[in-house]
Formats: structure tokens, sequence, C-alpha cells
């Protein structure tokens, strides 16, 4: 079974902090993926990657960024927390880049004060 | 016109019901279909996955795509408590295109 491991399942940081959200996932699957998940807005995608230290902007890449220097590791970086950025964040990875259904975390509920 | 659009709910039902969850969509080009279910304070996890137009029927539940008329659908039969969470569609072109479009999600709850 695919395991997609989020770091934390809780955080809280101030506006203006570096926060960094890490997801690994044991599958040896090429494609990883960050959405944010919020209340009438539904799944986002912020960032994805098809490959190590490769990158692509998705949907609302504003003010994040991305890095993926191990095949099995994925981290978000919020450069410089916003309230607006307080959201369930879910990482996800998939073996196929075009057909393969995506295999989700537990997410890493985000609070920005 | 939104690109998938998902009524919401939410829709609440008795233990036994048979559940019709819905999506429709615009862009003729999607042509993979997907159910996810997702539990309170859990991820999404893939439910049913089929391609193009026709029926795929898993246990209780079957998921039904209609490319002529735009429009998706999930029964659920014997509904049971359990069932109770956030059901999710999504769906992609293919191709070049890595893209996975979510509908926003119907809330279930199933009362015993």
């Amino acid at each position: 079974d695919v395991k997609v491991t989020q770091s934390s399942r809780y955080l809280v940081k101030r506006t203006g902090e570096k926060v960094f959200l890490e997801c690994v996932q044991d599958m040896d699957h090429e494609n990883m993926f960050w959405y944010r998940q919020d209340p009438g807005l539904g799944l986002r995608l912020i960032y994805f990657s098809y490959d190590v230290k490769m990158k692509e902007k998705g949907d609302i890449p504003e003010g994040y960024s991305v890095s993926r220097e191990k095949k099995e590791r994925f981290s978000l970086i919020l450069e410089s927390a916003s309230t607006n950025q307080t959201s369930m964040y879910l990482c996800a990875s998939s073996s196929d880049r075009v057909v393969a259904p995506l295999h989700f975390g537990n997410g890493t509920r985000l609070t920005v004060t | 016109q939104k690109e998938v659009e998902q009524d919401p709910g939410p829709l609440s039902v008795p233990e036994g019901a048979i559940v019709s969850l819905n999506c429709t969509y615009s862009n003729s080009a999607f042509q993979y279909f997907m159910w996810y279910r997702q539990y309170s304070r859990k991820g999404p996890e893939l439910l049913m996955y089929t391609y193009s137009s026709g029926n795929k029927e898993d246990g209780r539940f079957t998921a039904q795509v209609d490319k002529s008329s735009k429009y998706i659908s999930l029964f659920i039969r014997d509904s049971q408590p359990s069932d109770s969470a956030t059901y999710l569609c999504a769906m992609s072109s293919g191709g070049s295109n890595y893209k996975l479009t979510f509908g926003k999600g119907t809330l279930l709850t199933v009362n015993p």
C-alpha cells in the first residue's frame, strides 16, 4: 500500500515566519504534488514535481516555493507566512504523470496568527 | 462556467438508502474520471477510477460516466454509517496535461 506521510498534523506559526512542510512517499513515485484545501474553494494545486530537482507551478504558487532533493521527499516552503495561508495542506504522489490517480497524505493543518 | 460543478450538500440519508452523487463538467477533453472519499481529518482516498464513458462497479459502489451530457455519477447501494464522508469528483484530459481538476466535494451523512 502506498504511504504518503506528512511530518506534522497541526502547525501554528506567526506571520512572517518561514515555514517548512515536509512530505515523504514510500512507493518510488515519480510525481509529487502539494495542494491546499479550503472550505468552499476545494482542492487547489500549489506546485508539483515530476522528477528530482524539477518543479512546476500549479494554480496558486504565489507565496510558496518547493524543494525536491530526493525522489521520496517533497517540501513546501512558505517564505513569509501570512494569515491568508491558514489552510489544510495536502501532499500527494502518483506513479504516472498523466493517468495514475493520486495518493494523498493525511494533511497538515496550518494556522498562521 | 466552472470547469467542474459538484453539489456541496450536505446530504443526509438513512442507513440502507441508495445514494446518488453527481458532477457536471464543461471541458469535453476530460476522459479520465475519479471519485475520492475523504473522511474527517484525513486525506482523500481513491474510491473509483474510470476511463471514458460507461459504468464501473465495485461492491456497493457504481461509477457512471456520460460524456455526451458531461455528467458523472457515483451510486452507493445499501449505504452504511461508515460511508459518511466528503466525496470528491476529479477528472483529467490525460495526454500531456497532468492536471487533475477536482469538484468541491459533497458531504454525505448516513444515519443509523
